[in-house]
């Protein structure tokens, strides 16, 4: 089944302690990318990839790091959680950017950082 | 940036009602318009990609259109049912970014 993976599905941190949310796509995309959503603002995107190690910021990059090393995988990494990243992160992945396919999306990690 | 806007903000409405929503983007540097049905406690998922003006697509009782001239695109669902409640996000792509930016969404609830 064509599908994107994310996990852990719920997290619960502290402040300054390194996490990391895996993302996996089997459908050999070329594009992916990492979104938080917050009541009331909608989709942000984070970070995204268009390929292998060519990654770059999206509107809401401070305090989080990516990487591409293999198609299939685009972690999200939080070096230093603060609580101002509680939020709701999607992983999506798709043939290109603009694809005229759609984005797949995962099935979401709720984040707290008390 | 692509400014992504979309009205109603929310809706609420009979179940048997038509009803139908607006997303507004700039219609210069346009290359894809992208709408998704976005359940509560699910992830976002694809309902349509468009790309050329005049465009009509249809899934079951939805359907949308697409005016990339003046930079919108509607929404229709037909015979709302209770299993339609859901936020429909639409997403512009951008020919200088070629990637979307997704619109603050329409909440729609269809009341049995």
């Amino acid at each position: 089944e064509a599908q994107v993976t994310q996990n852990p599905r719920y997290l619960i941190t502290v402040t300054g302690k390194k996490l990391t949310v895996t993302c996996s796509q089997n459908m050999n995309h070329e594009y992916m990318s990492w979104y938080r959503q917050d009541p009331g603002l909608g989709l942000r995107q984070i970070y995204y990839s268009m390929n292998v190690e060519v990654t770059d910021k999206g509107d809401v990059p401070e305090g989080y790091k990516v990487s591409r090393k293999e198609k299939r995988n685009f972690p999200l990494i939080l070096e230093s959680p603060s609580p101002n990243q509680t939020s709701l992160y999607f992983c999506a992945s798709s043939t290109r950017g603009g694809s005229p396919y759609g984005y797949t999306f995962g099935s979401g990690t709720r984040l707290t950082v008390v | 940036i692509l400014n992504v806007e979309q009205s109603p903000q929310s809706l609420h409405v009979q179940e048997g009602d038509s009803t139908n929503f607006t997303c507004s983007f700039p219609s210069s540097n346009f290359y894809a318009l992208h709408w998704y049905r976005w359940e509560t406690a699910k992830s976002p998922e694809a309902l349509f990609v468009m790309t050329l003006n005049g465009d009509e697509k249809k899934k079951g009782r939805i359907s949308a259109t697409l005016n990339t001239k003046e930079g919108y695109s509607y929404l229709y669902i037909k015979g709302s049912q209770p299993e339609d409640s859901a936020t429909y996000l639409c997403a512009p792509a951008s020919v200088v970014s070629d990637k979307v930016i997704f619109g603050p969404g329409t909440s729609l609830s269809v009341i049995p």
